[in-house]
């Protein structure tokens, strides 16, 4: 089956401790991104890349780290979470080229809290 | 700048009622259009898109939307809301210099009345 998958699900960290949250794509999408989703702010953008080894800052950027050491995977890393960081997060992959381009497909979310 | 407007924050409708859930957007070139739905508790989910061609695109779970050029829009459209239709949904739009980044509409929370 085709999907993004995203670990954890839920995860509730105290200030400071780093953490990763994982991103896979099983479709060969060249294009990966991740957002953070809060209330009345929709989603924003916090980094992408569109191929391995090539990632670019997105809106909201700071407190976060990306790697895109495979195609498959873009993992997410806070370094020093702090409480604004709470959240729900999203991985989303598209291909590049083809009848899905631009088309994004969604992991389920991680919910972060951050106390 | 471009930017994504969807103006209504919360909809209620009843079920079996139409629906409309509107999108505005502002630059202008062409764009490639997006409509998708989150489920509570969910992620989202890709309804239609709009790419060329016939500007009334259809999508899946019955929806469909029209691309009006000389309004900037691509309103969201169903005949008769079912209560499984309770969701989140949101309007991005991409643009050809864009380089792949959608931008995203703040989102419309769609609520049904029995």
């Amino acid at each position: 089956e085709a999907q993004v998958t995203q670990n954890p699900r839920y995860l509730i960290t105290v200030t400071g401790k780093k953490l990763t949250v994982t991103c896979s794509q099983n479709m060969n999408h060249e294009y990966m991104s991740w957002y953070r989703q809060d209330p009345g702010l929709g989603l924003r953008q916090i980094y992408y890349s569109m191929n391995v080894e090539v990632t670019d800052k997105g809106d909201v950027p700071e407190g976060y780290k990306v790697s895109r050491k495979e195609k498959r995977n873009f993992p997410l890393i806070l370094e020093s979470p702090s409480p604004n960081q709470t959240s729900l997060y999203f991985c989303a992959s598209s291909p590049l080229t083809g009848r899905s381009l631009y088309e994004q497909y969604f992991g389920p979310g991680t919910r972060l809290t951050v106390t | 700048a471009q930017s994504v407007t969807q103006p209504d924050i919360h909809i209620t409708v009843s079920e079996g009622a139409s629906l409309e859930l509107r999108c505005n957007y502002s630059y202008g070139a062409t764009p490639y259009l997006f409509w998708y739905v989150q489920s509570p508790g969910q992620g989202l989910q890709l309804l239609l898109k709009y790419f060329s061609g016939d500007t009334l695109v259809q999508g899946i779970k019955g929806f469909e939307a029209e691309f009006k050029r000389s309004q900037s829009s691509f309103n969201l459209r169903k005949p008769s809301v079912h209560w499984s239709d309770a969701a989140e949904y949101f309007c991005a739009v991409a643009f050809m210099d864009s380089n792949y980044q959608l931008i995203w509409g703040a989102g419309t929370k769609l609520i049904i009345k029995p």
